[in-house]
């Protein structure tokens, strides 16, 4: 089953824009990721935040993380055709056998030249 | 840089028929994970490992699927008999002990078509 929900399903920018998604989800969480999925291909892990950290910043990316309205939003800042994928948000909860990630349903974004 | 192998990349298969994929998880890596991802979805995990244990197959339709990593290395997936609904791609993520937020990171995938 799917926790999060991502919005945008679909964003279409032009190169040198920034692009935010959005992701909602519905139980409480320790973590959350995003990943990002090039075309039939597998998942690169993009930036993590813990439940206790509002935002954080890896080189153009910009996440923040808002536990009391359970959401989360990716920012990507100076777009660039590369970055176009699809990107997942993943809620992790901490267990027994490890953190076990729930994705979202992602948003597919398109960086046009 | 250390990469999750996995193959084949791509797989056809009939329904009723019996097919298998294989993971190579990051070197040292002591948790892995099969996800299957149905296309427009996000993944969902399938089964977990700690080293050769299962610690997660709540998620695994275990009638038909099932999972090993004999010597806590790689893995093997095995789907008996294969349905039309198990069209997907199957990937396969490594972490290094599996505590605490640790990164997973993600094989190429495996796509499979039954027809």
């Amino acid at each position: 089953s799917q926790q999060g929900e991502e919005d945008p399903q679909a964003l279409s920018i032009q190169e040198g824009e920034n692009a935010t998604m959005n992701c909602s989800y519905k139980t409480s969480i320790n973590n959350l990721q995003w990943y990002r999925q090039n075309s039939g291909r597998g998942l690169v892990h993009l930036i993590l935040i813990r439940s206790n950290e509002r935002e954080k910043h890896s080189g153009r990316l910009r996440v923040t993380l808002d536990t009391s309205k359970k959401s989360s939003s990716l920012l990507i800042t100076a777009s660039r055709a590369a970055d176009t994928a699809s990107y997942f948000c993943a809620t992790g909860v901490l267990t027994g056998g490890g953190n076990k990630l729930t994705f979202g349903t992602g948003t597919q974004l398109k960086v046009e030249l | 840089e250390a990469e999750v192998a996995q193959s084949p990349r791509y797989k056809i298969t009939e329904k009723s028929q019996a097919v298998a994929f294989w993971c190579d998880p990051i070197s040292g890596h002591a948790t892995l994970y099969w996800y299957r991802q149905i296309l427009g979805q996000g993944p969902e995990l399938l089964v977990q490992f700690q080293d050769e244990s299962v610690v997660d197959d709540s998620q695994l339709p275990k009638d038909r699927f099932s999972a090993e990593r004999l010597k806590g290395v790689d893995s093997t997936l095995k789907i008996q008999p294969a349905e039309l609904g198990d069209s997907a791609m199957y990937l396969c993520a490594s972490s290094l002990a599996g505590q605490g937020a640790d990164t997973q990171y993600f094989g190429p995938g495996t796509r499979l078509t039954v027809l």
